[in-house]
């Protein structure tokens, strides 16, 4: 039971323009959603996170957004960098338990092109 | 430098050798957790602690057991492993709440 998913295996952009990473998630006690980029060889780096009492969460060229409704959330990365080429996974925790666990989407390799 | 620190980065054994990982945090976070990845299964949870002398199992904790003696520390125990442990784990720590964990780079087991 995958509670978090994130359909793209990979993406490929072109230098300066959007990336659009997309992530769906099915449980309804989730409220807290995060970004990590990945590098190989090394851990995954946290990028941007946003909570359940917003829709909208920018830092610098990154920006996610989260649909309660649909239970989806994107992030958004302009302008994309040949930097930026990395595997990127959405992670998601409910609040208030004894458990802060991080729930992982697969990942999605994001390549830019220069 | 804020960081986690895992040891060793990289370990080849024999099935049932005893084996520590270790990891350290010097960011004075109450919460760390252990994590496998393993391929099409993306990242899983082994054993979580909220602070010392309090852990519980995650996802997947059989054949595992941690510690939490001193808040930077909290080891990952493989008492007899075994080939089905090969993975890449992952430590991180955190504040309590809403807060973004940070991971270490991470220590590839190979269990022959």
């Amino acid at each position: 039971d995958q509670q978090v998913k994130q359909n793209s295996p990979s993406l490929s952009v072109q230098e300066g323009r959007i990336s659009i990473l997309n992530c769906d998630y099915t449980n309804s006690m989730f409220d807290y959603f995060l970004w990590y980029k990945k590098y190989p060889a090394e851990g995954p780096t946290f990028l941007i996170s946003i909570s359940s009492i917003k829709d909208k969460n920018e830092d610098g060229r990154f920006t996610v957004f989260l649909n309660k409704s649909a239970k989806h959330l994107s992030l958004h990365i302009v302008p994309s960098q040949p930097g930026d080429s990395a595997v990127y996974f959405c992670a998601a925790s409910g609040r208030g338990g004894s458990n802060y666990k991080l729930t992982f989407g697969k990942g999605t390799l994001l390549t830019v092109n220069p | 430098e804020a960081q986690v620190t895992q040891n060793p980065r990289y370990l080849i054994t024999v099935t049932g050798k005893k084996l520590t990982v270790t990891c350290s945090q010097n960011m004075n976070h109450e919460y760390m957790s252990w994590y496998r990845q393993d391929p099409g299964l993306g990242l899983r949870q082994i054993y979580y602690s909220m602070n010392v002398e309090v852990t519980d199992k995650g996802d997947v904790p059989e054949g595992y057991k941690v510690s939490r003696k001193e808040k930077r520390n909290f080891p990952l125990i493989l008492e007899s492993p075994s080939p089905n442990q090969t993975s890449l784990y992952f430590c991180a720590s955190s504040f309590l709440g809403d807060q973004p964990q940070h991971f270490g780079d991470g220590t590839r087991l190979s269990i022959l």
